[in-house]
């Protein structure tokens, strides 16, 4: 079993949309989890923390599950920009980043 | 600040060849990782330095993987001899600190073709 699973999309949605899409953990000891976004052929970005019941940056908002041992991501009023792959990521408690393979977003106009 | 810098961005190589990538840390981060994502597949932790020393290099497939941090600035990641399933992107991060809520810094990753 993989340690980090994602649906992997595509999600295509209209400008202005909601989109969400979660990811699953397998380790219960996993201490800090975030998203990172990655566009085509570049490098992981972070895009943000999630250290305890959710947190929210503009138009995103994290959401953390520790019993169902799974976290969310929510893009409101999408725009083109935000099309880009979104990584979950989670740290076991040390330096190691566990990473999911991503969510594909495509907003079109 | 400058970012996390790698080179070469794209290396083609031939089955048998050796390569060497290289990562340049964000100035004044001591903790150093590798990581691969090979076609298909999620990104793989390969190992991590604190300055000059590997403190954990679990996650390097095999012997033909040999990455050295002299002096404790850049790093580099020798392959040799290069198979076709080393074939991927590579990438370096950066930390100030190891924590398990510090931030790593990716470089744009170097795409290794092995032929």
């Amino acid at each position: 079993r993989k340690e980090v699973e994602q649906d992997p999309g595509p999600f295509n949605v209209p400008e202005g949309a909601t989109v969400a899409f979660n990811c699953t953990y397998s380790n219960s000891a996993s201490q800090s989890f975030f998203w990172y976004r990655q566009d085509c052929r570049k490098e992981p970005k972070l895009l943000m923390s999630v250290y305890s019941s959710g947190n929210e940056d503009g138009r995103f908002t994290a959401q953390l599950n520790r019993a169902s041992q799974y976290i969310s991501l929510l893009i409101r009023d999408s725009k083109l920009s935000d099309s880009a792959t979104y990584l979950c990521v989670v740290n076991r408690g040390d330096y190691k980043l566990s990473f999911g393979a991503g969510t594909t977003v495509t907003v079109r106009a | 600040e400058a970012g996390v810098t790698q080179f070469p961005s794209h290396s083609v190589i031939e089955k048998g060849q050796t390569v060497t990538l290289r990562c340049d840390p964000i100035s004044g981060h001591d903790n150093l990782y590798w990581y691969r994502r090979v076609m298909g597949k999620e990104i793989k932790f390969l190992l991590h330095f604190v300055k000059e020393s590997k403190q954990d290099e679990s996650g390097m497939p095999n012997n033909r993987f040999l990455a050295e941090r002299t002096g404790g600035t850049y790093s580099t990641l020798k392959v040799q001899p290069a198979e076709l399933e080393d074939s991927g992107v590579y990438f370096c991060a950066s930390s100030q600190l190891a924590g398990f809520t510090d931030t790593q810094y990716f470089g744009p990753g170097t795409r290794l073709t092995v032929l």
